[in-house]
């Protein structure tokens, strides 16, 4: 357990509809980071938020949007959702500012665009 | 550009010692880290370096040597719970979260 909790678990949704996934952050970590996983590869970074604004993005459309909150928590967004954006999110908090420490991931959620 | 490169999939015997390979080009360097995730899982941390050498964690241990952008993640007296894919990941900004992946490692371990 890395006390880092996302929800939904899974979502199925169509093309073109809107989709809002939620990240609780580890207790004490002030920075959420998002990332795409791709069934076979690797976490793509999509971008991170330090004290509620976006710091550092990665290669993604501005459909992809987010937001933290004063508790550290966060929401991603998609909009006008393409089959592509099928993916596993991730979402991982860290301290950032403290020393260098690892990101802890949570469990993720399943995204299957139709 | 970034760019981080694994193999793709390793096969190993139970019991035996793994090797995994990473080797990067980023345009910053600020710690290389190792994750494992099994199949519909989150990943979880297994090792960080950030200077030069072995870090030995239990059966694990990590490598890095900077100069040549290469590190590698030893495994020692695989269990067959080591299935996993195995993340290498580089943080190349300094005060951020953000981590850059490769593809990861598909091990399969072998009664």
């Amino acid at each position: 357990e890395t006390g880092v909790t996302q929800s939904p678990t899974h979502l199925i949704k169509t093309r073109g509809q809107q989709v809002t996934l939620r990240c609780s952050s580890q207790s004490g970590h002030n920075t959420v980071s998002w990332y795409q996983q791709a069934l076979g590869q690797g976490p793509q970074f999509i971008f991170q938020y330090y004290r509620e604004e976006e710091n550092g993005r990665g290669n993604f459309p501005p459909r992809f949007s987010g937001l933290q909150f004063p508790n550290y928590s966060s929401e991603l967004n998609v909009n006008a959702l393409e089959l592509d954006d099928s993916a596993l999110y991730l979402c991982a908090s860290s301290l950032v500012g403290r020393g260098l420490t690892e990101a802890f991931f949570g469990q993720g959620t399943r995204l299957t665009v139709v | 550009g970034q760019n981080i490169d694994q193999p793709t999939e390793m096969t190993a015997t139970e019991g035996a010692i793994v090797q995994i390979n990473c080797t990067y080009q980023t345009s910053g360097f600020n710690g290389l880290f190792w994750y494992q995730q099994h199949a519909g899982e989150a990943p979880t941390f297994l090792s960080y370096n950030v200077l030069d050498g072995l870090e030995e964690k239990g059966r694990f241990s990590s490598f890095l040597s900077r100069s040549k952008g290469y590190s590698y993640l030893l495994l020692k007296e695989l269990q067959m719970k080591d299935s996993a894919s195995y993340l290498c990941a580089v943080k190349n900004e300094g005060n951020t979260g953000k981590l850059i992946f490769g593809q990861g490692t598909t091990l399969q371990v072998k009664p």
